[in-house]
């Protein structure tokens, strides 16, 4: 059964980087079939996806975040990581990883990861 | 973009009833458009895709219809684990877009 989780600083200060990784277990990061992404959740609102990316290296941002967004592979450690900088306040957050079918996700994202909550604060 | 809008943001139901959430695309999306199910402090969870196919393991009182800019998640008899927070996402273009959200609360 494949499962994600999610790992990272909790706690990241203004203007600083916020790092992510998301290491995937029972099953191969390199499946030619899926894409692998990353969805945030502020506290008490709704989801917004930030990114995406192909075991390839491929990736695609939502525009919305792209010109601080960084997201990478590591096929030999079954992971992929995301970079975030110049974080506020705003960027506070649950941060989800989960696998998709399609680059726009057509199966819908299955399965998730548990969640990491990331919180700017100095 | 496309716009997700969803609605009611929230609806108080009881045990037995019948429950429709509302999804509505700015644009045209064919039926590509994914529900999912959110309890606190866990992880989204999907129950439909693309549009009105359920999930393996997902209970059949789940059902979702719909197509180009109107999407209905219908609960037909609310059970005490239904209650939670249901998300639409459209899967037609990126970036990729959820709805904002509706809490079934009792």
């Amino acid at each position: 059964q494949l499962q994600l989780q999610e790992s990272g600083p909790g706690l990241v200060k203004p203007s600083e980087t916020l790092s992510l990784t998301c290491t995937v277990s029972g099953g191969s990061i390199s499946s030619s079939s899926y894409y692998w992404g990353w969805i945030r959740q502020p506290p008490g609102k709704g989801l917004e996806w930030i990114g995406s990316i192909f075991y390839s290296g491929s990736t695609y941002y939502n525009p919305s975040l792209k010109s601080r967004v960084t997201i990478s592979v590591d096929t030999s450690k079954n992971q992929f990581s995301l970079k975030l900088g110049s974080v506020t306040a705003a960027d506070t957050a649950v941060y989800y990883c989960a696998r998709h079918a399609g680059a726009a996700a057509a199966n819908g994202f299955d399965p998730w990861g548990q969640g990491t909550l990331a919180t700017v604060s100095s | 973009d496309i716009q997700m809008t969803q609605s009611p943001s929230s609806v108080s139901a009881s045990v037995g009833d019948r429950v429709t959430i509302t999804c509505r695309a700015s644009q045209g999306i064919s039926n590509w458009l994914a529900w999912y199910q959110q309890k606190p402090g866990k992880a989204p969870k999907l129950l439909i895709y693309p549009a009105s196919s359920l999930q393996s393991g997902v209970p059949s009182r789940f059902s979702g219809s719909g197509s180009a800019t109107d999407f209905t998640l219908t609960i037909s008899s609310l059970q005490p684990e239904d209650f939670a927070t249901y998300y639409c996402q459209q899967a037609n273009s990126v970036p990729l877009t959820f709805g904002g959200g509706t809490k079934v609360q009792i």
